[in-house]
């Protein structure tokens, strides 16, 4: 079945304490993309990676770390988190190419005390 | 700026009732217009895509949306709903040029009532 996995689908965690959310998707996509969504914010991009080792910042990259040394995986790195990044993540990919829509995960939520 | 505003941050309608959800969007040129659907607990479903085609799309579960340029819309209407349409929709665009990009919509929730 074709589909984008995220794990973990939920975390507790203290101000400061490195993590990693991982994302791998089995469509043999180009790009990926990571999101989190905010009450009244609808989805806004953190990251981005159009292929293997090719990455760049979304709107809202700060405090958020990417690699994308395998094309099935795009794992989001929170060095140092902090509360205000306390959110609903998601992932999602695409083929590359105008108009193709996105497959997305189920989501991550985080919540950074 | 490229953006994408939904008229509606909630929509209340009676089962078998039509559901109208309104999207508008600001883009410089041709864009490409997506409505996903996102269910309790879950990613982001999508229902449409518009991508220069016809101006009128048909979605999945009964869904669709027209495309109009001279209003700069993307509606997404469904002419019966059903209890399982409740959740939340969003109008996503995709500039020209930019499709490396979506800008999504703050979202619809939608309630649908016995």
């Amino acid at each position: 079945e074709a589909q984008v996995t995220q794990n973990p689908r939920y975390l507790i965690t203290v101000t400061g304490k490195k993590l990693t959310v991982t994302c791998s998707q089995n469509m043999n996509h180009e790009y990926m993309s990571w999101y989190r969504q905010d009450p009244g914010l609808g989805l806004r991009q953190i990251y981005y990676s159009m292929n293997v080792e090719v990455t760049d910042k979304g709107d809202v990259p700060e405090g958020y770390k990417v690699s994308r040394k395998e094309k099935r995986n795009f794992p989001l790195i929170l060095e140092s988190p902090s509360p205000n990044q306390t959110s609903l993540y998601f992932c999602a990919s695409r083929l590359q190419g105008v108009g193709q829509p996105q497959h997305f995960g189920d989501g991550t939520r985080l919540s950074i005390l | 700026a490229q953006s994408v505003t939904q008229l509606d941050s909630h929509v209340s309608v009676s089962e078998g009732t039509p559901v109208l959800l309104r999207c508008n969007y600001s883009s410089s040129y041709s864009p490409s217009l997506f409505w996903y659907v996102q269910h309790p607990n879950k990613g982001l479903q999508l229902l449409l895509k518009y991508t220069s085609a016809a101006t009128l799309v048909k979605g999945i579960n009964g869904f669709e949306a027209e495309f109009k340029k001279s209003e700069t819309s993307f509606h997404l209407t469904k002419p019966s709903a059903h209890m399982s349409d409740a959740a939340e929709y969003f109008c996503v665009v995709t500039p020209s040029g930019g499709y490396n990009k979506l800008i999504f919509g703050a979202g619809t929730r939608l309630a649908v009532h016995p």
